[in-house]
């Protein structure tokens, strides 16, 4: 059964860059037909969608984070990760990564909360 | 983008009742509508894709309807764990976006 596990520091100080790694188990990171996605939610408000990358690498980002994210595919450690920098207050949310199959997202990590502050 | 806006934002139901949720989207999104349902503290779950398809699951009350523009989500009779936020989501194009969401509450 396929587990998501967001990890990444849960303090970040402003202006600089936060990272954080999805740990995929349960099936393979390479298998074609899916896309690993980031998707986060400020506290007490809608889900926002981040970005998203295909096994090959191709990659989608949100237009609105105005060129400050990439996400990657480390195949062999069956994991993904997402970075974003120069961070303001606006930035803290948790952060959801999750696998977007057939158009919708079936599995969701848990979600990790990321606040930015000094 | 495509902008995905719910009606209502809350809503106060009691157990039992029948409950509709629209969500709009601002151009077509064809049948690549989601529904999912959130609770306090937990990442949200798949309810409905492909605007009526119901995830395995999930009981059979919950179901969806709509295309291109407009779609429902509807819950037949309510039950106390239904009592939740539920966004749509448009899967269309990116940037995927979602609805603001719809708090359902106890009456």
């Amino acid at each position: 059964q396929l587990q998501l596990e967001e990890s990444g520091p849960g303090l970040v100080k402003p202006s600089e860059t936060l990272s954080l790694t999805c740990i995929v188990s349960g099936d393979s990171i390479n298998f074609n037909s899916y896309y690993w996605d980031w998707i986060r939610q400020p506290p007490g408000k809608g889900l926002e969608w981040i970005a998203s990358i295909y096994h090959n690498g191709r990659t989608h980002y949100s237009p609105s984070l105005g060129g400050r994210v990439t996400t990657s595919v480390e195949a062999s450690r069956n994991q993904f990760s997402l970075r974003l920098t120069s961070v303001t207050a606006a930035d803290t949310a948790v952060y959801y990564c999750a696998r977007h199959r057939e158009h919708y997202y079936g599995q969701w990590g848990q979600g990790t909360l990321v606040t930015v502050s000094p | 983008d495509i902008q995905l806006t719910q009606s209502p934002s809350s809503l106060s139901a009691s157990i039992g009742d029948r409950v509709t949720i629209t969500c709009r989207a601002s151009q077509s999104v064809r049948f690549y509508l989601n529904w999912y349902q959130q609770k306090p503290g937990k990442a949200p779950k798949v309810l409905i894709y492909g605007a009526s398809s119901l995830q395995g699951g999930v009981p059979s009350r919950f179901s969806g309807s709509g295309s291109e523009t407009d779609f429902t989500l509807v819950i037949s009779s309510l039950q106390p764990e239904d009592f939740a936020t539920y966004y749509c989501q448009q899967s269309f194009t990116v940037p995927y976006t979602f609805g603001q969401g719809t708090n359902l509450e106890i009456k």
